[in-house]
């Protein structure tokens, strides 16, 4: 167990809809790192909050966003969704900013576009 | 943005078998270079991880090898078991070091 909670751990939904995937960090860790894993994509990595701020963002979508809370606790937002958004989205936090040292993965949503 | 490209995608090897698994990046101003293992239904772990002050790293069964020239490095996994069937993945740090590039993973069975 890393430590990292994800809820919810499944989600099925349809085309269009909005959902709302959520992190629960380490405790103690400031940065929470948000990926998505498909089939044929690998992981990709979408972005990252340190202490509530932007610090990094990847290949993630206009219609994707995401926050951290003062409570450090972190949301990705999926809106107007596609069947091809269709994936195991992840979480993951690490104790400093530096996203490239150990990052500690939750067990991710599945996400499935009807 | 980084490329990595691992391979091979898949791999079955025999118990007690080694298991070799490859890595290739362009470029990165960060020497970090980690392994990543992921369980079915689970989220990827980090294995192992290498500063190429060395050129290799050992813990247990697991290897490391780093090559800076050919900007590669491989994981061996020594004795395979089939508690070792997982997914492998290597990444790379980005130029800033904020972020990760992962690897296409690499799905390794061990046949007991």
């Amino acid at each position: 167990d890393s430590g990292v909670t994800q809820t919810p751990k499944h989600l099925i939904t349809a085309t269009g809809q909005r959902v709302t995937l959520r992190c629960s960090p380490r405790s103690g860790d400031l940065s929470v790192y948000w990926y998505q894993q498909s089939l044929d994509q690998g992981l990709q990595f979408l972005i990252q909050y340190y202490n509530g701020e932007e610090r990094a963002k990847g290949n993630i979508l206009e219609r994707f966003s995401a926050q951290q809370f003062p409570d450090l606790h972190s949301e990705l937002n999926l809106s107007s969704l596609e069947l091809g958004d269709s994936a195991l989205y992840f979480c993951a936090s690490s104790v400093g900013s530096s996203g490239y040292l150990e990052q500690f993965f939750g067990p991710g949503t599945r996400l499935t576009v009807l | 943005q980084q490329q990595v490209k691992q391979s091979p995608q898949s791999l079955i090897v025999q118990k007690g078998g080694i298991s070799i698994i490859n890595c290739a990046y362009e470029n990165t101003a960060f020497d970090y270079f980690p392994w990543y293992q992921q369980f079915p239904g689970k989220g990827p772990a980090l294995l192992i991880a290498i500063r190429p002050d060395v050129s290799e790293k050992k813990e247990g069964r697991f290897t490391i090898s780093f090559n800076k020239s050919a900007k590669q490095f491989s994981l061996h996994i020594m004795d395979s078991q089939p508690g070792d069937s997982a997914t492998y993945f290597c990444a790379v740090p980005d130029d800033a070091g904020n972020m990760l590039t992962f690897g296409g993973g690499t799905r390794l069975m061990v046949k007991p």
